[in-house]
């Protein structure tokens, strides 16, 4: 049974630079979500996709946006890259009811000079 | 808005002993879920242990298991018989009924297994 994968594992990117990041979900699951986890703290939820929408945003910017494709994979795009952003990006799938768990990838660390 | 509160930033345990890691939430929704998740310094967040606010039985998997206490608004992890394989970051996070399925972290605690 796959697990959440994503890629790359690490990237680094340039001030003003685009960069975008895969996640392929837990077999048998239907929803993505994406969260980024700055150093020593703990992850901050960026957006969810469900049936190729965005079902819930958090408190990020508009340079954020995402994609979901019919396969359920989904990608992270970043915009205008500022050092902030340097970041462990994680990917989470589930089942799109309520009450089902996330389950993680391991990330894709972003490294902005 | 929900909220954790994760207050050890590190804790040492010392093989085969219990060992508990603190958690605190709030929230004004009645209907929520508590989780606990293990990161390794690999970074993956590896799922633990669930409870949902109307469970009357604490959650236990394992050697993991979940000391919810509703009226104190508390949810802690009780680690037994810790292994070296244990060392890792852990984090408490919570679900609430109408925030979607969004996810709120704590700080989390660094836990040291030492033999």
């Amino acid at each position: 049974d796959a697990g959440v994968t994503q890629s790359p594992t690490h990237l680094i990117k340039t001030r003003g630079q685009q960069v975008t990041l895969r996640c392929s979900p837990k077999s048998g699951h239907d929803t993505v979500s994406w969260y980024q986890q700055a150093l020593g703290q703990g992850p901050q939820f960026i957006f969810q996709y469900y049936e190729e929408e965005e079902r819930q945003r958090g408190n990020f910017p508009d340079r954020f946006s995402g994609h979901q494709f019919p396969n359920y994979s989904s990608e992270l795009n970043v915009n205008a890259l500022l050092l902030g952003d340097s970041a462990l990006y994680l990917c989470a799938s589930s089942l799109a009811n309520w009450g089902d768990t996330q389950y993680f990838g391991p990330g894709t660390r972003l490294t902005v000079l | 808005a929900q909220k954790i509160t994760q207050t050890q930033p590190g804790m040492f345990v010392q093989e085969k002993e219990a060992v508990t890691l603190d958690c605190t939430y709030d929230t004004s929704d009645q209907s929520y879920g508590l989780f606990w998740y293990k990161q390794p310094s690999s970074g993956e967040m590896i799922f633990l242990i669930y409870q949902g606010s109307y469970d009357e039985q604490n959650a236990t998997e394992g050697r993991y298991s979940l000391n919810f206490q509703k009226a104190r608004k508390s949810a802690n992890l009780v680690i037994s018989a810790s292994q070296l394989g244990d060392s890792a970051m852990y984090f408490c996070a919570m679900r609430v009924t109408g925030g979607g399925n969004k996810l709120t972290f704590g700080t989390g605690t660094q836990l040291k297994v030492e033999l």
